[in-house]
């Protein structure tokens, strides 16, 4: 089945470090991966579409320049959260679409990356 | 915008005992895709339903799309300790590039 690997899966770091998180398709292209954030026992909250070779589309109060996103390949697409704060923390997801045709592709989500900012 | 609603926000079943969650959308569908998020882990693709009035099943779940593609249930018959979790239904409303995520419903079974 598809895999999407998501790197790191834990990160603890000082408040006003940036934090890059990858997501990457193992087996698969992925010309659109999502970016969501999870708060505990809560639903995915979409972030941003990220589409291979273009600018991402980010949700209504989502800033662009907080969480950087860069889809350069085929295969990866990465979360930067720039000078993170403690309300930065969380647990963010990526998932990944096998082709353009979304209108029948499964989303393939990756395990997930647990960020605390100290 | 698009709302997917999904209900109950919990529940708690003992083993052996059935279990539904209903997912209703404002809008029409093109689809709608169940998953399931174990504790601990990450959303993991069940299915997806297509067709008005469509029925799916695998083992113990039976998956239902409404005829009017609005809302769409998962029924657990018999649960087990393994089904524990939150499932999450997903709808895809026609020409839109993303699908919207309701809430889940988590599921917690006694022994």
């Amino acid at each position: 089945g598809a895999v999407v690997s998501q790197h790191p899966s834990w990160v603890i770091c000082k408040s006003g470090t940036s934090v890059k998180i990858e997501c990457r398709s193992l087996d698969f292209q992925a010309t659109t991966m999502f970016w969501y954030r999870q708060f505990p026992k809560q639903s995915l909250m979409l972030m941003a579409t990220s589409n291979e070779g273009s600018k991402a589309t980010y949700e209504q109060g989502v800033e662009k320049d907080k969480f950087l996103i860069n889809h350069a390949s085929l295969t990866l697409s990465t979360l930067t959260v720039t000078s993170a704060h403690p309300e930065d923390s969380s647990f963010y997801i990526c998932s990944a679409r096998d082709t353009a045709d979304y209108s029948n592709q499964p989303q393939h989500f990756g395990d997930g990356t647990r960020l605390s900012i100290l | 915008g698009q709302q997917v609603m999904q209900i109950p926000q919990y529940q708690h079943v003992q083993e052996g005992e059935d279990f539904t969650t209903y997912c209703n959308s404002s809008t029409t569908l093109s689809n709608i895709q169940w998953y399931k998020q174990r504790p601990g882990g990450h959303p993991v693709f069940l299915i997806q339903l297509v067709k008005s009035g469509e029925v799916k099943k695998q083992k113990r779940l039976t998956f239902q799309f409404g005829e009017a593609k609005k809302n769409s249930s998962l029924h657990i018959t018999a649960t087990q300790t393994t089904d524990v979790g939150t499932y999450f239904c997903a709808g895809l409303r026609t020409n839109a590039g993303k699908s919207t995520f309701g809430d889940g419903t988590t599921l917690t079974v006694k022994p």
